[in-house]
């Protein structure tokens, strides 16, 4: 079974702190994403990458970098976080070309800003 | 920009009842995708269905696409308390990411 593996499932951090969000991909998958979900909002896509090194600005970037040094790695960064930055963050991978591939989530990580 | 919309927003049914989703979008689309999330969870891919499609099955799950409409449906037929979640549809057009629709909750009462 693919397992897409993101480090912490809850957070709080406060306001201005920079916040690392990691997430590990076990199947060689070429894609990975991170997301994130707000109550009305449903998901929208920050940043995603198709290769070691690549990065692509999603719908919602600002705010946000990422970080893909290894195939199966891919950071969230929130450089300075702040109280509108609270929501739950999903991570998720996909093999091959982008189209008409089943996209793996992760758990998701419930991050808090005060 | 928000492509797919679920109808309805919610829904609750019984035990043993068929539950229909419906979603919409507004441009052509190379495929459809539903994704399911329990509460507080990550999603799960159920089914995914392409343009030249019109319908598939996979064990209690039913998808149509109707891509004149530019709509589909998901029915989970014989609902159990375990069916409840969230569901999402997810569009792909051309060669870009796919999104997410808002989602229909779905409860399922015993």
């Amino acid at each position: 079974d693919v397992k897409v593996t993101q480090s912490s499932r809850y957070l709080v951090k406060r306001t201005g702190e920079k916040v690392f969000l990691e997430c590990v991909q076990d199947m060689d998958h070429e894609n990975m994403f991170w997301y994130r979900q707000d109550p009305g909002l449903g998901l929208r896509l920050i940043y995603f990458s198709y290769d070691v090194k690549m990065k692509e600005k999603g719908d919602i970037p600002e705010g946000y970098s990422v970080s893909r040094e290894k195939k199966e790695r891919f950071s969230l960064i929130l450089e300075s976080a702040s109280t509108n930055q609270t929501s739950m963050y999903l991570c998720a991978s996909s093999f091959g070309d982008l189209v008409g591939n089943t996209i793996y989530f992760g758990e998701g990580s419930w991050l808090t800003v005060v | 920009s928000q492509q797919g919309e679920e109808d309805p927003q919610a829904l609750s049914i019984q035990e043993g009842e068929n539950a229909t989703m419906n979603c919409s979008y507004k441009t052509s689309i190379n495929n459809l995708q539903w994704y399911r999330q329990n509460s507080g969870r990550g999603l799960v891919h159920l089914i995914l269905i392409r343009s030249n499609e019109r319908e598939k099955h996979s064990g209690r799950l039913r998808v149509t696409l109707d891509t004149s409409k530019k709509s589909s449906s998901l029915l989970i037929t014989a609902s159990r308390a375990a069916d409840t979640a969230s569901y999402f549809c997810a569009t792909q057009v051309g060669y870009s990411t796919l999104t997410f629709g808002k989602g229909t909750m779905l409860l399922v009462s015993p």
